[in-house]
């Protein structure tokens, strides 16, 4: 079984500032990992995935994310926030054989002009 | 347009009455979830489905029901709701291709209230 931790549960950062989120995980095989992002009154959208070949992984709106195996680690970045990047993020994780995704408790980014 | 639909979006609902959320994807998914959503607590799933008429429990399934009886369509049935039963729920869905990490396409959700 997996089990996942977001580690800030908030984070405020301003217009134009970097932000990383940070994820952790626990699992005794080998996993995917996911980040879902989750606006204001909708359902999630992805954000990126890892699934195997480089560790650093680009996804949509200017996000990536390292997957650092021997910390079980996979932070999100971006270096320069936008008001509109204001929602709730969240981490996931599968592993290899199985569909079930296993969520953190989620990040709410707050950008502020 | 591929999606994933819900029904009804918000319901606000009495102890003891019977409902069901419909979801629907257009997408001929094999897989499909139902989650909740609680602050602090993530999402965590509550049924889930690998095809048409196999269904099994996930992690919260205590007080809900789940049928599939045609690919596309997933309804989540609470038969006798109760107020810890208060929540946002999603449905998802994804296809099967042996473990590739497949993503899964969410729903707008359906936020439930039982009094």
């Amino acid at each position: 079984a997996q089990s996942v931790t977001q580690l800030d549960s908030q984070v405020p950062v301003f217009e134009e500032a970097p932000v990383e989120l940070r994820c952790n995980y626990s699992s005794s095989v080998s996993v995917y990992l996911f980040w879902y992002v989750q606006y204001p009154n909708q359902g999630l959208q992805l954000l990126l995935k890892y699934l195997s070949g480089s560790t650093l992984v680009k996804g949509i709106n200017g996000f990536e994310a390292e997957f650092n195996k021997s910390q079980t680690s996979f932070h999100l970045r971006k270096p320069s926030v936008h008001i509109s990047d204001t929602a709730e993020y969240f981490c996931a994780v599968s592993d290899l054989n199985d569909y079930k995704l296993s969520f953190g408790a989620g990040t709410t980014v707050t950008v502020r002009a | 347009e591929a999606q994933v639909t819900q029904n009804p979006r918000y319901l606000i609902t009495v102890t003891g009455k019977k409902l069901t959320v419909t979801c629907s994807q257009n997408m001929n998914h094999e897989y499909m979830s139902w989650y909740r959503q609680d602050p602090g607590l993530g999402l965590r799933q509550i049924y889930y489905s690998m095809n048409v008429e196999v269904t099994d429990k996930g992690d919260v399934p205590e007080g809900y029901k789940v049928s599939r009886k045609e690919k596309r369509n997933f309804p989540l049935i609470l038969e006798s709701p109760s107020p810890n039963q208060t929540s946002l729920y999603f449905c998802a869905s994804s296809t099967r291709t042996g473990g590739e990490g497949d993503t899964q396409y969410f729903g707008p959700g359906t936020r439930l209230t039982v009094l």
